[in-house]
């Protein structure tokens, strides 16, 4: 069965550092992979990563995949307080349209 | 760029009830559509998704249909509500094509009492 994992769970820092959020992902043909951030509302997209390895920035947000590990990481660099939400990763594959996402990872910036 | 309408924003039921819960897309044709639920601090489960006009594939068997009168129309119903089928709703629409991300609508917040 297909599934995507992230981790941690949670975690609280404070406003300035630098943190790192992963998600594993057993996708049955790997097509893509998505992260979207969540405050109160619907998920807004971030990146997409495929098997190509290509790194993905937007300001202080960066991701990449690694199809050896069948893994991402999300690294947020000097934290903001808006930057707190939670972070979700999902796992699509060749040939369905279906996408499958993880439990998210819940970050909160302390000021 | 599409934009996703969703309606009601949110809605109380008892019960019992019927639920009828409405998607439209704009700025695209023949999108993926999808309805997600999220239950509070989860993530995100697959109801429904659709390549078409009358085209639905159920993921999970539950109290729940889905129909898509419209090519950019995505219904989410149900005759008999039961207290398990409170969450958030989501709806998203994906552009053809390999590697299209999908975009979410701003959600429905339903309470079943």
């Amino acid at each position: 069965e297909d599934k995507v994992v992230q981790s941690p769970l949670s975690l609280v820092v404070h406003e300035g550092d630098t943190v790192t959020l992963n998600c594993s992902y057993e996708v049955t043909n790997f097509r893509s992979l998505l992260w979207y951030k969540q405050e109160k509302k619907a998920p807004t997209f971030l990146f997409m990563l495929t098997s190509s390895g290509i790194e993905k920035k937007s300001g202080r947000l960066s991701s990449i995949l690694d199809k050896k590990e069948l893994s991402s990481i999300l690294n947020i660099t000097a934290t903001q307080t808006g930057d707190s939400a939670i972070y979700l990763c999902a796992g699509g594959s060749e040939g369905t349209y279906k996408y499958i996402f993880g439990t998210g990872t819940r970050l909160k910036v302390l000021a | 760029s599409q934009t996703i309408h969703q309606w009601p924003a949110t809605l109380v039921q008892p019960v019992g009830s019927p639920l009828s819960l409405e998607c439209t897309v704009e700025g695209t044709s023949n999108p993926n559509l999808y309805w997600y639920r999220q239950a509070a601090g989860r993530g995100l489960q697959l109801l429904f998704y659709s390549v078409g006009i009358g085209q639905i594939s159920s993921e999970v068997p539950q109290n729940l249909s889905a129909s898509r009168p419209q090519d950019r129309q995505f219904i989410l119903s149900s005759k008999k509500l039961l207290l398990s089928d409170s969450g958030f709703y989501l709806c998203a629409s994906e552009p053809r094509g390999r590697y299209n991300e999908q975009f979410f609508g701003p959600g429905t917040r339903l309470t079943v009492l």
